[in-house]
C-alpha cells in the first residue's frame, strides 16, 4: 500500500493558462474525492467519484473545472483559464464505499501569477 | 446546511499539559465524525473516527474523542501532550451511511513548548 499520490506537487502558472493535476488512489479504493484548501481554512469538497462515475459536484466547481476518472483508477482535475483565485492546495483522497475513512494525498499546490 | 466549527484557532501548551480541542457540528440525521492531523510538511492523517457505537473513541498516539450527541460535540483530548504533537488539527463530519464527502472545520494550530 503506497498511499494516495498526486502529481505534480507544485505548479506555478500564469493567469489564463490551463493546468491539469493527477491523483492515483489506493489501489483497492473505489471512491475518489477532490478537495481544495486555502490558507487558514480546512479542506473544501469539490467532487467525488465512485469507480468511473462522478456522483457529486460542489457549487465551488465552476465551469472552468473538470474532473475525470476514465477507468475507475487514477483521476485528473483540469482547470481552464486559471484565475488568481484558483491559487490553493488541491487535495485528493480515496476510500472504500460505505462508512470508511478517507485517506489523503500530499496535495498539489497551485500558484497562479 | 452541514457545518463543522472549531473555535480554538491557535492553542499553545507546555509539554505534559492536558489537551482538549473543541469541535461542534451541525447535521441532520446520523453523522460520522473524524479528527485529522497535519504535521508540518506532511499530508493529512487520520487520528480517529466515529461511526456508531461507543461514543468514546480512541485513536493513534494517545488521542481520544467523545461524541456527545446532546451537545453536537466531538472534542479531541489527550492527557499529556508532547512536543511532537505540534501540528494542525482538523475536525470533519460526513452524513450517515455513505460518507460521500467531508465537511471540515477551519482547523486548530497546536504549538507545544518544550
Amino acid at each position: 500500500d503506497t498511499g494516495v499520490s498526486q502529481d505534480p506537487r507544485h505548479k506555478i502558472t500564469k493567469r489564463g493558462q490551463n493546468v491539469t493535476f493527477r491523483c492515483d488512489p489506493i489501489s483497492e479504493h473505489n471512491r475518489l474525492y477532490w478537495y481544495r484548501q486555502t490558507l487558514g481554512q480546512g479542506p473544501e469538497f469539490l467532487t467525488y467519484f465512485q469507480n468511473e462515475a462522478q456522483l457529486e459536484k460542489s457549487r465551488l466547481l465552476s465551469d472552468r473545472f473538470s474532473a475525470e476518472r476514465p477507468k475507475g483508477s487514477f483521476s485528473t482535475l483540469e482547470i481552464q483559464r486559471t484565475e488568481q483565485g484558483d491559487s490553493a492546495m488541491y487535495l485528493c483522497a480515496s476510500s472504500l464505499s460505505g462508512p470508511h475513512e478517507q485517506y489523503f494525498g500530499p496535495g498539489t499546490r497551485l500558484t497562479v501569477t | 446546511a452541514q457545518s463543522v466549527s472549531q473555535h480554538n484557532h491557535h492553542v499553545i501548551l507546555s509539554e505534559a499539559a492536558s489537551l482538549e480541542l473543541g469541535c461542534n457540528y451541525s447535521y441532520g440525521g446520523t453523522v460520522n465524525l473524524f479528527w485529522y492531523v497535519q504535521y508540518p510538511g506532511q499530508h493529512l492523517q487520520l487520528l480517529l473516527k466515529y461511526f456508531s457505537g461507543d461514543p468514546l473513541v480512541k485513536g493513534i498516539k494517545g488521542f481520544e474523542a467523545e461524541f456527545i450527541k446532546s451537545k453536537f460535540s466531538f472534542n479531541l483530548r489527550k492527557p499529556s501532550v508532547q512536543w511532537s504533537d505540534t501540528a494542525e488539527y482538523f475536525c470533519a463530519g460526513g452524513k450517515d451511511f455513505g460518507n460521500e464527502k467531508l465537511t471540515f472545520g477551519t482547523g486548530t494550530r497546536l504549538t507545544i513548548i518544550p
